[in-house]
């Protein structure tokens, strides 16, 4: 196991609506990064935060933000949130290598 | 082009066969390299980093040419258990980028 935590697990939402993701960091971790999911596609880069700083984003709208609190822990939110945000989210967390471990990850569907 | 790029899946092999993946990608200032299985609905596992040199865990050996900017993933006597999608993935600044994944399915 990892020991990187996500919740919810899942999560139905409708348009329009805004959602808060959270993810709990392995001890020793101070890195964290999102990613998105669709299904029967590779994993895409959101944004990482490292020492509670964003430090590097992908092709994302400003509506996705995001937080990493002290402890490392970490909260992905996503405002006016549209049909085509339907998929996992997938937080990874790291150290000072490059290897990531990612946790279970929060499945989103938006009616 | 995508920046990584995989052999369209799905493969399907029986027990025991020897199964190669491969994998591309387009920016040669990348940093280090990855192969990650994932099981149906669950998250990305690591499964070992790839080096210049090559490597070799068990019945699974990785290698990668910076020259020719080219990844490979070779599985030897394949289990059931492999049953999985292989992602190719690149680091870049900490950045991870995926290719598509390439579906395994081994038969008994």
């Amino acid at each position: 196991e990892t020991g990187v935590t996500q919740s919810p697990t899942h999560l139905i939402k409708t348009r329009g609506q805004q959602v808060t993701l959270r993810c709990s960091s392995q001890s020793g971790h101070n890195t964290v990064s999102w990613y998105q999911q669709a299904l029967g596609q590779g994993p895409q880069f959101i944004f990482q935060y490292y020492r509670e700083e964003e430090n590097g984003r992908g092709n994302f709208p400003p509506r996705f933000s995001g937080l990493q609190f002290p402890n490392y822990s970490s909260e992905l939110n996503v405002n006016a949130l549209e049909l085509d945000d339907s998929a996992l989210y997938l937080c990874a967390t790291g150290g000072e290598s490059y290897e990531q471990y990612f946790g279970p990850g929060t499945r989103l569907t938006v009616t | 082009r995508k920046e990584v790029e995989q052999d369209p899946g799905p493969f399907n092999v029986p027990e025991g066969a020897t199964v190669a993946f491969n994998c591309t990608y387009s920016n040669s200032a990348s940093q280090s390299f990855f192969w990650y299985r994932q099981d149906c609905r669950k998250e990305p596992k690591l499964l070992m980093s790839v080096y210049s040199s090559g490597n070799e865990d068990g019945r699974f050996t990785a290698q990668l040419n910076r020259a020719s900017q080219y990844i490979s993933l070779l599985i030897r006597d394949s289990k059931l258990s492999d049953s999985a999608t292989y992602l190719c993935v690149r680091n870049q600044g900490g950045k991870l980028i995926f290719g598509q994944g390439t579906e395994l399915s081994v038969k008994p």
